[in-house]
This record gives C-alpha cells, sequence and structure tokens, in this order.
C-alpha cells in the first residue's frame, strides 16, 4: 500500500523566513513524487516533480530514500507562497496520485 | 488553451436522491482521474480512465458510486441515493497519457452539499 504523510497541518511564517513543508512516504516500489499547491479560490496545480529536480517559485524537494521523505524548501519566504500544499505520491500502473492531509502555509508581511 | 472543466461547481441534493457530475478533459487527453476532497479524508482517488482500456474503480467507496466515459472524453460521475457523508468537492484531472512523467492537470471541482 501506498502512503504520503504531512504531519502538520498550518505552518505560520513571516515574510523572508525559511519555509520546510514535512512530508514522508511508504511504497514498496520507486514512487514518483510530487507537490501539488492550491491557492485561495484556484483549482490545485502541479508546483514541483522529483524527477524534474527544478526549483519553482523559488521551492525545491529532494528525494531522500533513506528517510522516504520529500520535504519542501524555500529560504526566503513570500507573502503570495500563502496557500495549501499537498504532498502526492504517484506508483503502479495507472498513476493515481495517493495525496497527504496537506499543510496550509501561512507567511505574513 | 482550455483546461479541464466541470459541471455543476456546486450541487446541493437531498438524502437519497441521485446526482450527476460531469468532467470535459483537457481535448487530446487520454488519461481521466476523479478524486474527492473531503474535510476528513483530504484528497482520495476514486476511479480513473486509460483510453479505452477497463477503468480502475479501485477507489470508490460504495457500489452506489459509477462512473463512465463516453467517446474517450467526457466523463460523468454518479452518485445514487446520496448520503450526507458523500459531501465533498468532486475532483476531476486529466493528463496527455498515464505516468509519471505525465502532469495532471485539475478541474475546478464540483462542490456536492447532501442535505
Amino acid at each position: 500500500a501506498q502512503r504520503v504523510t504531512q504531519p502538520e497541518k498550518l505552518l505560520s511564517v513571516f515574510k523572508g523566513a525559511p519555509v520546510e513543508l514535512k512530508c514522508n512516504y511508504s511504497y514498496s516500489g520507486s514512487p514518483e513524487l510530487f507537490w501539488y499547491v492550491q491557492y485561495s479560490r484556484q483549482r490545485l496545480q502541479l508546483l514541483l516533480r522529483h524527477i524534474s529536480r527544478e526549483s519553482i517559485k523559488g521551492f525545491t524537494a529532494d528525494l531522500n530514500k533513506g528517510e522516504t521523505s520529500f520535504h519542501l524548501k524555500k529560504p526566503f519566504a513570500q507573502e503570495e507562497d500563502s496557500a495549501m500544499y499537498y504532498c502526492a505520491l504517484s506508483g503502479g500502473a495507472n498513476s493515481k496520485l495517493t495525496f497527504g492531509k496537506g499543510i496550509t502555509l501561512s507567511v505574513r508581511p | 488553451g482550455a483546461g479541464v472543466s466541470q459541471s455543476p461547481s456546486n450541487k446541493v441534493t437531498e438524502k437519497g436522491k441521485d446526482v450527476e457530475l460531469r468532467c470535459d478533459p483537457i481535448s487530446g487527453h487520454t488519461a481521466l482521474y476523479w478524486y474527492r476532497q473531503s474535510l476528513g479524508q483530504g484528497l482520495e482517488f476514486l476511479i480513473y480512465f486509460q483510453g479505452n482500456s477497463a477503468p480502475d474503480k479501485s477507489g470508490l467507496p460504495s457500489d452506489r458510486f459509477s462512473a463512465e466515459r463516453t467517446g474517450g472524453s467526457v466523463s460523468t460521475l454518479t452518485i445514487q441515493r446520496t448520503q450526507q457523508e458523500d459531501s465533498a468537492v468532486y475532483l476531476c484531472a486529466s493528463s496527455f497519457r498515464s505516468g509519471g512523467a505525465y502532469e495532471q492537470y485539475f478541474g475546478p471541482g464540483t462542490r456536492l452539499t447532501v442535505t
């Protein structure tokens, strides 16, 4: 079975502070990991995926297979980063996404 | 171009009634997914369609839930004899093909409220 755990429901930081959103997963094979973001009144959208190894909007995430983690990081948070963030895992032939419960990031001015 | 669209955006129904939710995927996308977003359960996979293959229904919570995809395009999710626990936002997503290399694009969702 595949499972994604996001241990925190809310993270509140001041603008300019570093951000780390935690994600741990459980999967027996080789998973594909994603971070999705949902801004207020907008649809869910892909932020980044581990296979791309890219930085989007200043966010990065590294897959650590030893710790089965895929934490999302940003060195300096901006107010426009305030949103709901979901970590997701895809495995198997149908590529369905298994999501964590999500975390609300609030960046205060 | 046009993204994934869903209708209706909001649906209020009485317990015991049947409802149909519609999803129009991005043109040319062969893979289509339904998910449910609820307060207690977060985002859950419901069903997956890929081309003309048999759908993966492993996420459907009960036999009151069914879905079809006509002509490899539009999909309808039907919930029969709705219950209050069915209240949630139902999301549809499509991708060019299945596989992690292909991004899933999500629709705006249908908010279902069962009274």
